[in-house]
């Protein structure tokens, strides 16, 4: 069955420091793949996307992601993280030929220390 | 504005007392999904629609059930609540199951 995996469920990275968070899939296609951003108390907000093309992604509010293929990856940077970058952030994988199935990471909360 | 508006925004009710949360959408997007989110868990789909009159399944769709009469609404109907249903519930919608999802605000259910 499809899966995705955030390994990580807290991370703490100093205001100004890099960040990336992990994401690892399990798939037999081709997917299509997000990443998410969820404030205390709101709803979730796209911060990028790769369908196809290339691997290295640019999202809102300088974020990143590379689409590794060969190791079923997708992982989200930031090179200088801010204090309003705090939230839980969540990975979406899905595939055409799996329907109209979006699955979701168990999320990765992000914590900022000034 | 473009957005998804879901009602109530916290909900607390008992078992088995018939509720509905609905969910209306303005930007004419065919896809529609409810999800439910969970510590741990992230958010699990729970049903989805591809159009008017289509619903399917999600992975979790026991004790839940939806229509789409409309395409702006789709409402999702919990018959008899029971206190594992307690969770923060996300409707969404879509051009097309591939393309960026725009989420409601949430809301909150508790069964007692």
């Amino acid at each position: 069955a499809q899966s995705v995996t955030q390994p990580d469920i807290h991370i703490t990275v100093s205001e100004g420091a890099s960040l990336e968070l992990r994401c690892n899939y399990s798939y037999g296609a081709t997917p299509y793949l997000f990443w998410y951003v969820q404030s205390p108390g709101q709803g979730l907000q796209l911060l990028l996307k790769y369908f196809s093309g290339d691997t290295l992604v640019q999202g809102i509010k300088g974020f990143e992601a590379e689409f590794k293929r060969s190791q079923s990856s997708f992982n989200l940077r930031k090179p200088s993280v801010h204090w309003s970058d705090a939230a839980e952030y969540f990975c979406a994988v899905g595939a055409m030929e799996y329907g109209n199935k979006l699955v979701f990471g168990a999320g990765t909360i992000l914590r900022v220390k000034s | 504005e473009a957005q998804v508006t879901q009602n109530p925004r916290y909900l607390i009710t008992v078992t088995g007392k018939k509720l509905t949360v609905t969910c209306s959408q303005n930007m004419n997007h065919e896809y529609m999904s409810w999800y439910r989110q969970d510590p741990g868990l992230g958010l699990r789909q729970i049903y989805y629609s591809m159009n008017v009159e289509v619903t399917d399944k999600g992975d979790v769709p026991e004790g839940y059930k939806v229509s789409r009469k409309e395409k702006r609404n789709f409402p999702l109907i919990l018959e008899s609540p029971s206190p594992n249903q307690t969770s923060l519930y996300f409707c969404a919608s879509s051009l097309a199951v591939n393309t960026e999802a725009f989420f409601g605000q949430g809301t909150r259910l508790t069964v007692v």
